[in-house]
């Protein structure tokens, strides 16, 4: 099973609203990333977490608020967004080890988020 | 800067015929690179990864090249099928800015295969 899970699959939200994106794994992957990507742009890498600990921040603006309650689990919660911040944000996940060259990195569907 | 870049940008071919797609990185030290498939509002599935180690992978119709010296990578897709209509996108991991995994996306090559 080489499966990554977010929902929703959809988000439509205000400027002033909180929510939630979710992305659940079962690979037994140690390392799990969120992206975002603009139409017809590569995927840009907002957050990197590593053994449930917070390994890369890109600079990412604090209306978006990661968090890894377990191994298997990465929540990005939403506060405050801009009509900019609309985009597909992407889940990914891969193992973490010594052999860095086999890593593969493995996406989720992704949530299409819509600011108004 | 550490770039990925991906010529053509789009690329249109009848089905049947081989499909080439580029990709060329700046620097010659990198862990790996992976190649993927997203089609129009979706995610990225992965198609092939190839190690620094290696020169090519294969996978079906599907063949990877990498030349590190050149910093290129090709990849190879026989007999186009439109179920082969997507855009196709590059990544590398590079030693240097590796950090947990960090992939430099290219721009993707945007493939439409015609009946």
């Amino acid at each position: 099973d080489t499966e990554v899970t977010q929902t929703p699959k959809h988000l439509v939200m205000g400027m002033t609203n909180k929510k939630s994106l979710k992305c659940e794994q079962h690979m037994g992957h140690r390392a799990m990333y969120w992206y975002k990507q603009k139409a017809k742009k590569p995927p840009e890498l907002m957050f990197v977490y590593s053994y449930e600990k917070l390994s890369i921040n890109e600079s990412v603006p604090s209306r978006f608020s990661p968090e890894c309650p377990n191994s298997s689990l990465l929540n990005l919660h939403l506060h405050a967004l801009q009509p900019e911040d609309s985009a597909l944000y992407l889940c990914a996940s891969s193992q973490v080890g010594r052999e860095r060259g086999k890593n593969i990195q493995y996406f989720g569907a992704g949530t299409r988020l819509s600011v108004l | 800067k550490q770039e990925v870049t991906q010529i053509p940008a789009a690329l249109s071919v009848p089905e049947g015929e081989n499909l080439v797609l580029n990709c060329s990185f700046t620097d010659s030290a990198i862990y790996n690179l992976q190649w993927f498939r997203q089609d129009p509002g979706k995610g990225l599935t992965s198609l092939l990864l190839i190690q620094s180690s290696q020169r090519e992978q294969t996978s079906g119709r599907l063949n990877a090249s990498l030349d590190k010296s050149s910093g290129r990578s090709t990849l190879y897709i026989a007999a186009s099928q439109p179920g082969d209509s997507a855009t196709y996108l590059c990544a590398v991991r590079y030693i240097s800015t590796d950090s947990w995994g960090k992939l430099q996306f290219g721009a993707g090559t945007q493939v439409v295969v015609t009946p």
